[in-house]
């Protein structure tokens, strides 16, 4: 069974650049994360999809991050404009268990960005 | 918000040593999660409980979730290097359905 695909796994742009991260979920599972892990920490929650609507995005910064999940399979996240404190990895992950309970989450390899 | 506090942030060890790590809510839990990421790699389910008081066995490994399910522990037997990542737990439940909030985690060190 294939994993989570994310993609690019590194990027470096400049502080005001935007950049977009793509993830493609395991086959079937409804549930979509994006979380950010800055270096020394533990991840970050920033949206979570069920199918393609959104269940929270209560810690996603709205006015430089946006994310979708068209037809409730791969998800995009962007960032426009970066800032310096965005470098993160940023990890995308997924899971087999709908609605009230938590399941088991698989990650990806995770997009590193570097801000400048 | 919920939080979920982890300690200790750093433990180094001798291999054959044993390794615990503590995970505090701020909020009762639904459940608890633990992962393990490598250096450089991306965080690894380990095991999940619901139960309160629960204890869960995986080898060397021994899980426990705390009566008032608001803490958990995670103790390696005999540590192995191959034990070397951060422990994390992540803390499930309150209103955002399926929302996990992650500690901060454990970074284990195991010197041969």
């Amino acid at each position: 069974e294939a994993g989570v695909a994310q993609s690019p796994r590194y990027k470096i742009i400049e502080k005001r650049q935007s950049v977009a991260f793509w993830c493609n979920p395991i086959s079937g599972h409804a549930t979509l994360y994006w979380y950010q892990q800055i270096l020394g920490q533990g991840p970050k929650l920033l949206i979570q999809f069920q199918n393609n609507g959104v269940v929270d995005d209560s810690q996603l910064p709205k006015d430089r991050f946006s994310a979708e999940r068209l037809k409730g399979v791969d998800s995009t996240l962007k960032i426009q404009p970066a800032k310096l404190e965005d470098s993160a990895v940023y990890l995308c992950a997924s899971s087999s268990t709908p609605g009230l309970a938590t399941g088991e989450l698989f990650f990806g390899e995770g997009s590193r960005l570097t801000v400048l | 918000g919920q939080q979920v506090m982890q300690i200790p942030q750093y433990q180094h060890v001798q291999e054959g040593e044993d390794f615990t790590t503590y995970c505090n809510s701020s909020t009762t839990l639904s459940n608890i999660q633990w992962y393990k990421q490598r250096p450089g790699g991306h965080p690894v389910f380990l095991i999940q409980l619901v139960k309160s008081g629960e204890v869960k066995k995986q080898k060397r490994l021994t899980f426990q979730f705390g009566e008032a399910k608001k803490n958990s522990s995670l103790h390696i037997t005999a540590t192995q290097t191959t034990d070397v990542g951060t422990y994390f737990c992540a803390g499930g439940g309150g209103t955002s359905y399926g929302k996990l909030t992650f500690g901060q985690g454990t970074i284990l060190t195991v010197h041969p």
